[in-house]
């Protein structure tokens, strides 16, 4: 199993400020099939970025993502107050799909 | 629009059975794997199951092989999970979701609001 880890845990940060969140894999991540996910408080997790840099619809050009092999990066560049919540990187390329643990991101 | 909505969640008791159901509208079902995954409350996102798009062909968990099937009926854009031989440690929020791609292996764009399950005595 292919097991991802994430920091930092928990992230403060103010409106305007820019966001690196970090997610690294336990193995190389095949054909770098890693997506990031943003979940508010009683809400479903919501698609940002699949393999690891395209951007899903509707999703804001100052967010993005890098990264390939076993490193990968989600970037904020101008944090807004509705981009709180906590981020799940997310593994599809080796079955089991697994996902990291979460970030959480506050806005100070 | 294109939606997911669960249902069959509740209270169950360990060693209890439960189906939950998934209704899909807004796009064509039958093109797309779907996949059910689990949140513990107040914990991270857990991958249960997998199904392709004609349903021949599954895959599930380790902590949930043998003891939850899921199966789907295209002619009623609807995705199911039986669970059996629930265990406390079962208890969770369960998504259904959908990926990207038609009949392909990818990240999961659409998700349902999810139902809960407890398993409890």
């Amino acid at each position: 199993e292919n097991v991802l880890t994430q920091s930092p845990g928990t992230l403060s940060l103010s409106p305007g400020e820019r966001a690196t969140l970090s997610c690294r894999a336990s193995q190389s991540v095949s054909s770098s099939y890693l997506a990031w996910y943003q979940q508010k408080p009683g809400q479903a997790p919501r698609l940002l970025i699949y393999g690891a840099s395209s951007r899903a619809t509707g999703i804001p050009d100052r967010v993005s993502g890098s990264g390939s092999g076993t490193d990968f990066t989600l970037t904020i560049s101008r944090l807004e107050p509705e981009d709180f919540g906590v981020y799940y990187c997310h593994q599809y390329g080796s079955p089991p799909r697994t996902f990291g643990q979460g970030t959480k991101l506050e806005i100070k | 629009e294109v939606q997911l909505v669960e249902s069959g969640g509740g209270l169950v008791q360990p060693g209890g059975s439960l189906r939950l159901s998934c209704a899909a509208s807004g796009f064509t079902f039958s093109n797309y794997w779907m996949y059910w995954v689990r949140q513990a409350p107040g914990k991270g996102l857990v991958w249960v199951s997998r199904i392709d798009s004609d349903g021949s062909s599954t895959h599930d968990a380790d902590s949930v092989k043998g003891r939850f099937t899921t199966s789907r009926d295209n002619t009623k854009n609807t995705l199911y999970l039986q669970m059996n031989s629930l265990r406390v440690e079962d208890t969770a929020l369960y998504y259904c979701a959908r990926s990207r791609v038609v009949g392909g292996y990818d990240a999961l764009d659409i998700w349902g609001q999810g139902t809960m399950v407890t398993v409890s005595s």
